[in-house]
């Protein structure tokens, strides 16, 4: 079973909410990841989580907060976003972080409007 | 130059017909390769692994040129469905986070 989990598929949310993404995996994966994609874009890499710690930032801004509290669940919190914020958020998991072979297996995505 | 590079298309091939695709990456570091393909407005999904020795999935072949950091995608007898964005995806750093092309778009028509 190569299945990641996000919720909600959908968020409309204004400039000054608070809201979070949640993703699980049960593939016993030790690498979770979350993305961002822009139509027409490929995924760009915002935050890598190996076993359970934050291991890559990729200067994304403070208004999203990643947070993983056991190795099956990820999420993403979300306070005082910009339009420009809207896109797909994706999420991904692999077997093993150190070792690169393994393929990232990747949620449905959470597609975000902010308004 | 850029990381990955692909042809973005459109490619519009009949039913049945051969279609390949190309990548070229910069990172010679680079260990692990995969093919992804993303239907419009759905998630990355694995196609295949890409090895240097090259790999045959059914309709799909993958190969790997290292001297030259060139992958490639062949696809025989296209169906409809095959009709999506493939991605060429390298590895980037240890953490083995990807690093994506920006897709080749496939229209396969009846």
């Amino acid at each position: 079973d190569t299945e990641v989990t996000q919720t909600p598929k959908h968020l409309v949310m204004g400039m000054t909410n608070k809201k979070s993404l949640k993703c699980e995996q049960h593939m016993g994966h030790r690498a979770m990841y979350w993305y961002k994609q822009k139509a027409k874009k490929p995924p760009e890499l915002m935050f890598v989580y190996s076993y359970e710690k934050l291991s890559i930032n990729e200067s994304v801004p403070s208004r999203f907060s990643p947070e993983c509290p056991n190795s099956s669940l990820l999420n993403l919190h979300l306070h005082a976003l910009q339009p420009e914020d809207s896109a797909l958020y994706l999420c991904a998991s692999s077997q093993e972080p150190r070792d690169s072979s393994y393929e990232q297996y990747f949620g449905p995505g959470t597609r975000l409007t902010v308004t | 130059r850029k990381e990955v590079e692909q042809d973005p298309g459109p490619f519009n091939v009949p039913e049945g017909a051969t279609v390949a695709f190309n990548c070229t990456y910069s990172n010679s570091a680079s260990q692990s390769f995969f093919w992804y393909r993303q239907d419009c407005r759905k998630e990355p999904k694995l196609l295949m692994s890409v090895y240097s020795s090259g790999n045959e999935d059914g309709r799909f072949t993958a190969q790997l040129n290292r001297a030259s950091q060139y992958i490639s995608l062949l696809i025989r007898d296209s169906k409809l469905s095959d009709s999506a964005t493939y991605l060429c995806v390298v590895t980037g750093g240890s953490q083995g986070n990807l690093i994506f092309g920006k897709g080749t778009k496939l229209s396969v028509k009846p």
